[in-house]
């Protein structure tokens, strides 16, 4: 089944302490996105890679840190510097870069991290 | 301003009922929109993509888009309990970066 995971699920994480939220996909596609998404907030663009070894801070990067070392995998850190991490992540991905074409994004099914 | 507007509801419709979603925009660039549906605690999933301004159907589903008021619209029809979802609105101009709207909690009632 080709599709997106995301790992854990849930998460709970001691304050002052950093986290990594793991995102793999095999639909082999280029782009990776990572989404947080608060109660009536929408989602909010984290970082986004458009090539391996490659990717961009999006909206709300602050306290946060990526990686794109393999095609198909994304992690995210929500390090201590992030003020109010506790949310629910979403990564995504796409075919490719967009030109003048609509890439679709296909979204995995989350990880609530909660900090205590 | 936020650039994507949308109203977070919740709305309460009967089965069966026409169902009508909205969002605006500031943005005059954006030109691909999006509707997606959220269930519960479960990553959004595409339901339909305009292009620039029109309409497009797919099955219950119509998206209309209205660029000269910066306004785009889903309708469900013979909307069914299994509806009950959040519709989130979401646009780029690039077709890539997504902005999205707040989201709109539909509840459908048997």
């Amino acid at each position: 089944d080709g599709g997106i995971t995301q790992s854990p699920k849930y998460l709970f994480r001691k304050e002052g302490q950093n986290v990594t939220l793991s995102c793999e996909q095999n639909l082999n596609h280029d782009a990776m996105y990572w989404y947080r998404q608060d109660p009536g907030q929408g989602l909010r663009l984290i970082y986004y890679s458009q090539i391996v070894n490659d990717f961009q801070k999006g909206d709300i990067a602050e306290g946060y840190s990526v990686s794109r070392e393999k095609k198909e995998s994304f992690p995210l850190t929500v390090t201590s510097a992030q003020k109010n991490p506790t949310a629910f992540y979403l990564c995504a991905s796409s075919i490719g870069l967009a030109g003048s074409s609509y890439n679709e994004q296909f979204f995995g099914p989350g990880t609530r991290l909660t900090v205590l | 301003q936020k650039e994507v507007e949308q109203d977070p509801g919740p709305l309460s419709v009967p089965e069966g009922a026409i169902v009508s979603l909205n969002c605006t925009y500031s943005n005059s660039a954006f030109q691909y929109f999006m509707w997606y549906r959220q269930y519960s605690r479960k990553g959004p999933e595409l339901l339909m993509y305009t292009y620039s301004s029109g309409n497009k159907e797919d099955g219950r589903f119509t998206a209309q888009v209205d660029k000269s008021s910066k306004y785009i619209s889903l309708f469900i029809r013979d909307s069914q309990p299994s509806d009950s979802a959040t519709y989130l609105c979401a646009m780029s101009f690039s077709g890539y970066a997504l902005n999205f709207g707040k989201g709109t909690s539909l509840l459908v009632t048997p």
